[in-house]
């Protein structure tokens, strides 16, 4: 069973902090992404990685870094937390290929106050 | 206009009813299609994939209408545990990158 792991379901944060998340897979997936999901925009995609040290924009990479120095792990970085930025967050990681499915880490909750 | 159009509902119905979802995409090019289940607060998990002449899973029947461009998904017998929001996903890109691109989901509500 795939099993993506994300560090930390709830996390809560100052403004201007620099925030890390993590996220690692056993899958051994190529491809891994991040995606933040707020009420009524649905899933938005931050940043993704389709190999070790490759990293792609997504729609919405503004204020976010992303960082894979291994295959199994993804992280994601706040370099200066804002309000703006409270959500859930969610890690998935998937096999290349068109019709590959994608599988997701249970989320973290992250607020900044 | 969205990539990909699905009614947030809520659908309401009873236990036992019968209950589709229709979504829409615009890009005539999409590749690959998906349902995902969310229950309140988890994650996003994969219900089934797509295929172009349809496909059925137990109660799950999904079909693709790529004239139309649109995707649908029917639910039978319908239980209380299928009380979630049902997320339509596309692929649009092809190749090894695997781009998902999601619906902001339909919320079912099954009433006893």
């Amino acid at each position: 069973d795939v099993k993506v792991t994300q560090s930390s379901r709830y996390l809560v944060k100052r403004t201007g902090e620099k925030v890390f998340l993590e996220c690692v897979q056993d899958m051994d997936h190529e491809n891994m992404f991040w995606y933040r999901q707020d009420p009524g925009l649905g899933l938005r995609l931050i940043y993704f990685s389709y190999d070790v040290k490759m990293k792609e924009k997504g729609d919405i990479p503004e204020g976010y870094s992303v960082s894979r120095e291994k295959k199994e792990r993804f992280s994601l970085i706040l370099e200066s937390a804002s309000t703006n930025q409270t959500s859930m967050y969610l890690c998935a990681s998937s096999f290349p290929g068109t019709y590959q499915p994608q599988h997701f880490g249970d989320g973290t909750r992250l607020s900044i106050l | 206009r969205k990539e990909v159009e699905q009614d947030p509902g809520p659908f309401n119905v009873p236990e036992g009813a019968t209950v589709a979802f229709n979504c829409t995409y615009s890009n005539s090019a999409s590749q690959s299609f998906f349902w995902y289940r969310q229950d309140c607060r988890k994650e996003p998990k994969l219900l089934m994939s797509v295929y172009s002449s349809g496909n059925e899973d137990g109660r799950f029947t999904a079909q693709l209408n790529r004239a139309s461009q649109y995707i649908s998904l029917l639910i039978r017998d319908s239980k209380l545990s299928d009380s979630a929001t049902y997320l339509c996903v596309v692929n649009n890109y092809g190749g090894a990158t695997n781009k998902l691109i999601f619906g902001t989901g339909t919320l079912l509500a099954v009433q006893p």
